[in-house]
């Protein structure tokens, strides 16, 4: 199975901040790539596929870069409700995978 | 408005065995890349399973052979059979959706639509 490693696995942030999660696949996955948020107690929302798409109704200060093995989301401006958890998966082969996760904290 | 609404978890005992339901509302099942991921607690997402609108499947390999995804038409309903339980299957099990692009019908292998999560608890 590819493994998805992210980094880092927790940051402190404050609002306004820009904040950048990597996701490296252990093989190339082209841009087979989606990002996830997820809040506590509630279930994940898709922000972006194909690496770099942004999902319907997903804010623009959310953008999604890379393709073959290296990957990363940005958030600008970070917002109060931003601070979540977020996920990378590859779905190039399966099974699909995630990474780990990220926990965007407040600073 | 198109939603899941998942059913099912509970306790059971190690070995036991549990079926999830899923029900899809504003969409139909049978025509949709449908799955389950899961997140055991202190941990993140696992991929479980997927079925395709023309009924190929795939599974997570910590599941294959254990569980089993089928969907029934006439309900319009989404399953997951989990079979020989195990305390590493405890999690809160998610339905889900594989987004299709309004645009061409593309398929993209990411899910869109979520149910809200039922707990599934293994313990004697």
């Amino acid at each position: 199975a590819i493994r998805m490693t992210q980094s880092p696995s927790s940051l402190s942030a404050s609002t306004g901040d820009r904040v950048t999660i990597t996701c490296r696949a252990s093989q190339g996955i082209s841009n087979y790539l989606a990002w996830y948020q997820q809040k506590p107690g509630k279930a994940p929302n898709l922000l972006i596929y194909a690496a770099s798409t942004l999902q319907s109704g997903v804010p623009s200060r959310f953008s999604g870069s890379g393709s073959g093995t290296d990957f990363t989301l940005t958030i600008s401006c970070l917002q109060s409700e931003d601070f979540a958890t977020y996920y990378c998966q590859q779905y190039y082969i399966y099974p699909r995978t995630f990474g780990q996760g990220t926990k965007v904290e407040i600073k | 408005e198109v939603q899941l609404v998942e059913s099912g978890g509970g306790l059971v005992q190690p070995g036991g065995s549990l079926r999830l339901a899923c029900a899809a509302v504003g969409f139909t099942v049978n025509s949709n890349y449908m799955g389950w991921v899961r997140r055991a607690p202190g941990k993140g997402l696992e991929w479980v399973s997927v079925i395709y609108s023309d009924g190929t499947t795939y599974y997570a390999d910590s599941v294959t052979g254990r569980f089993t995804i089928s969907r029934d038409n006439s309900k319009n309903t989404l399953y997951l059979q989990m079979n020989s339980l195990t305390t590493d299957d405890r999690a809160v099990y998610y339905c889900a959706r594989d987004l299709v692009l309004a645009a061409g019908g593309i398929h993209v292998a990411a899910f869109d639509i979520w149910g809200q999560g039922t707990m599934v608890t293994v313990s004697s």
